[in-house]
């Protein structure tokens, strides 16, 4: 079946402007993950979904990181004001069954903010 | 602060050798432990899990687990150049399902 899909696969923004990342999980899958990765690092978690449930948003770096899935499948984050330490790897990954740990990941959003 | 540590490498063997790649964890409680490869540009990609203290193989891959020193490694046996990626090592605390990664460790395998 088709895999975790994102788009769009890149963005240029200008510093201020707003940006919306779109995931599309495995169909089915229940749990669904936003990580950030910066160029030459792993992925740093920013946050997670069981469902349409956001039970753990630790990671976002500020309040202009906001993050739905308002029917537990289709995701969007979106980032306000763009900062240029905002430009990285955004991924979105999924699994199956809550608490299981085998992800999925989509082929990323590289953002560039100017 | 969790923490998982990679040397980032680069870490280069001549085909055919075995490539190691090992990884440390602060965090005493975790219980799930993952390899992952990613090539440049690319998403990572899930290669192995381990849960259990010893070795796990799976064709050329073996993962071993040392949960009192905390450490995991991958083997790699009989290395190709297409094996040339960076590693990710994932580790997930103790009832979290929230994996932390370490930086990854860049592997070459030259011909």
């Amino acid at each position: 079946g088709a895999g975790v899909s994102q788009s769009p696969r890149y963005k240029v923004a200008k510093r201020g402007q707003d940006v919306a990342l779109r995931c599309d999980p495995i169909s089915g899958h229940v749990s669904l993950f936003w990580y950030q990765q910066a160029l030459g690092q792993g992925p740093e978690f920013l946050t997670y979904f069981q469902n349409e449930a956001q039970l753990d948003k630790s990671g976002l770096p500020s309040d202009r990181f906001f993050a739905e899935r308002p029917e537990g499948s289709v995701s969007t984050l979106k980032i306000q004001r763009t900062q240029q330490e905002d430009s990285a790897v955004y991924l979105c990954a999924s699994s199956l069954v809550r608490g299981q740990e085998t992800q999925y990941f989509g082929p990323g959003t590289r953002l560039l903010v100017l | 602060q969790k923490e998982v540590e990679q040397n980032s490498g680069p870490l280069s063997v001549p085909e055919g050798a075995i490539a190691s790649l090992n990884c440390t964890y602060s965090d005493r409680g975790s219980q799930s432990f993952f390899w992952y490869r990613q090539y440049s540009g690319k998403s990572p990609e899930l290669i192995m899990f381990i849960y259990s203290n010893g070795d796990k193989e799976d064709g050329r891959f073996t993962a071993q687990l040392n949960k009192a020193s905390q450490y995991v490694s991958l083997l790699i046996r009989d290395s190709q150049p297409s094996d040339s990626a960076t590693y990710l090592c994932a580790v997930n605390g103790g009832g979290s399902y929230i994996p932390t990664f370490g930086r990854g460790t860049s592997l070459i395998v030259h011909p």
